[in-house]
């Protein structure tokens, strides 16, 4: 099955700053790249996806950049608010299996 | 659209007792999976069903089972539940379950004293 990591496991950053988070799997077949949002108390969303014949996406303050030689994808936020404040999850999938979460990163935006 | 709903969202059970957690997915969705969220081992899969049939299973022992009604409501099973069980689980509906966006209920908080 997929072997899925995620690095840094917690990140710390100043309001303002920018923020990268990096998704590592090990399926070569894996062609789709979707990143999840959980808020404190909250169920996780869809924030941005990407498909494995694009090598970027942008949506506003959030882009994600997609690797697949090096079996890699990162989700970057720029101009990074409080309420970015989370934790974030990426799921790379591939074929005829489900979804399965890396252990997730807890980003905090220090005001 | 209605979202995904769970019940009951807090369940407080016995060790040694079962636990029956539902799942009603947006409607149209064929696809429901299940995940335990702890504080340390982030979202593990459970299982996967689509049109009632179970198409996934992740490594949980055989206490933890599952089924999806023809409607597309889900229930997942535990059976002879242990301290480690307690955790919120979420379920997550999907159109197919392939490559489309997964839409999570706000989860049912088990806890076994």
């Amino acid at each position: 099955g997929e072997n899925v990591e995620q690095h840094p496991s917690t990140l710390s950053v100043q309001e303002g700053d920018s923020a990268v988070i990096k998704c590592t799997y090990s399926d070569s077949a894996s062609n789709y790249f979707p990143w999840y949002k959980q808020e404190l108390g909250k169920r996780p969303q869809l924030i941005i996806d990407i498909r494995s014949n694009v090598g970027e996406k942008k949506d506003q303050r959030i882009a994600v950049t997609l690797n697949k030689t090096a079996k890699h994808f990162s989700l970057h936020i720029t101009e990074t608010q409080p309420e970015d404040s989370a934790v974030y999850f990426c799921a790379p999938y591939s074929g005829n299996t489900p979804l399965v979460f890396g252990k997730g990163t807890r980003l905090s935006v220090i005001a | 659209k209605a979202g995904v709903t769970q019940t009951p969202r807090y369940l407080i059970k016995t060790r040694g007792q079962q636990v029956t957690l539902s799942c009603s997915p947006i409607s149209g969705h064929r696809s429901v999976s299940w995940y335990q969220q702890t504080p340390g081992q982030g979202l593990q899969f459970l299982f996967e069903y689509f049109s009632e049939t179970q198409r996934n299973k992740g490594n949980f022992p055989g206490r933890f089972s599952g089924r999806q009604f023809s409607n597309s409501r889900s229930e997942m099973n535990v059976s002879t539940l242990e301290l480690g069980d307690s955790a919120l689980y979420l379920c997550a509906s999907s159109l197919t379950g392939r490559r489309t966006e997964a839409f999570f209920g706000q989860g049912t908080r088990l806890t076994v004293v």
